[in-house]
């Protein structure tokens, strides 16, 4: 079953707000993966985090892998509308299979102009 | 490179009709899944497949046939829907294990009725 808490669920935030969202864990991930998904789309890979403690930016987001290998963050700063959406953590588990990702139940947001 | 293509977009099905939903690849990667996303529940691994010739079951198999006859090709079948298979089915496709990025198709919406 699922392993990873998301949270939050949900967040409605004014255009030019920080945001942060988490996910937490049992157990212990090798591979940290943060994935967008935009309305009527797939998810698409906006942050991968290999080791533990690695900070990796990509413009305005920026993701971390715990230290303990059981969480990661992703903040967004300056956001804007197109920053709306679901976004979802994922990871491989040490010990799992190769190629099983496990994924959080994501957090919605919505940005207001 | 078309990435993973998904077909069709949209199914109604009656309960009982069965229906191959088709996912290919164009990357050569070795790993595909399928994966369905409904309401809160986040995605939900159904289906992998590891190579051509090689499937496994994922968290929610039940219901759900798939094959991997080529490299490119990874169909999931449903013999005989239910109202409980309604839900939005994604495939994805990497390569290198536990440090490779899932690519994600465009998605198949699916209504039973």
């Amino acid at each position: 079953g699922q392993q990873l808490n998301q949270s939050p669920q949900s967040m409605f935030i004014q255009e030019g707000e920080d945001v942060s969202m988490n996910c937490t864990s049992s157990s212990i991930f090798n591979t940290w993966l943060w994935y967008k998904q935009d309305p009527g789309e797939g998810p698409v890979l906006l942050i991968a985090l290999y080791k533990a403690g690695e900070l990796t930016s990509n413009g305005r987001l920026t993701a971390q892998f715990g230290i303990t290998r059981k969480d990661s963050f992703l903040n967004i700063s300056a956001s804007i509308p197109s920053d709306v959406g679901i976004y979802f953590c994922a990871g491989y588990l040490s010990g799992g299979s190769n190629y099983k990702l496990t994924f959080g139940k994501g957090t919605l947001l919505t940005v207001n102009p | 490179n078309a990435g993973v293509t998904q077909t069709p977009k949209f199914q109604v099905l009656k309960t009982g009709q069965s229906m191959t939903l088709q996912c290919a690849q164009d990357m050569n990667h070795e790993y595909m899944s399928w994966y369905r996303q409904d309401p809160g529940m986040g995605l939900r691994l159904i289906h992998y497949s590891v190579g051509a010739g090689i499937t496994d079951q994922g968290e929610v198999p039940n219901g759900y046939n798939v094959s991997r006859s080529t490299t490119e090709d990874f169909p999931l079948r449903l013999l005989s829907a239910a109202p409980s298979q309604t839900s939005v089915y994604f495939c994805a496709s990497s390569s290198s294990g536990q440090t490779g990025t899932q690519y994600f198709g465009p998605g198949t919406r699916l209504l039973v009725l």
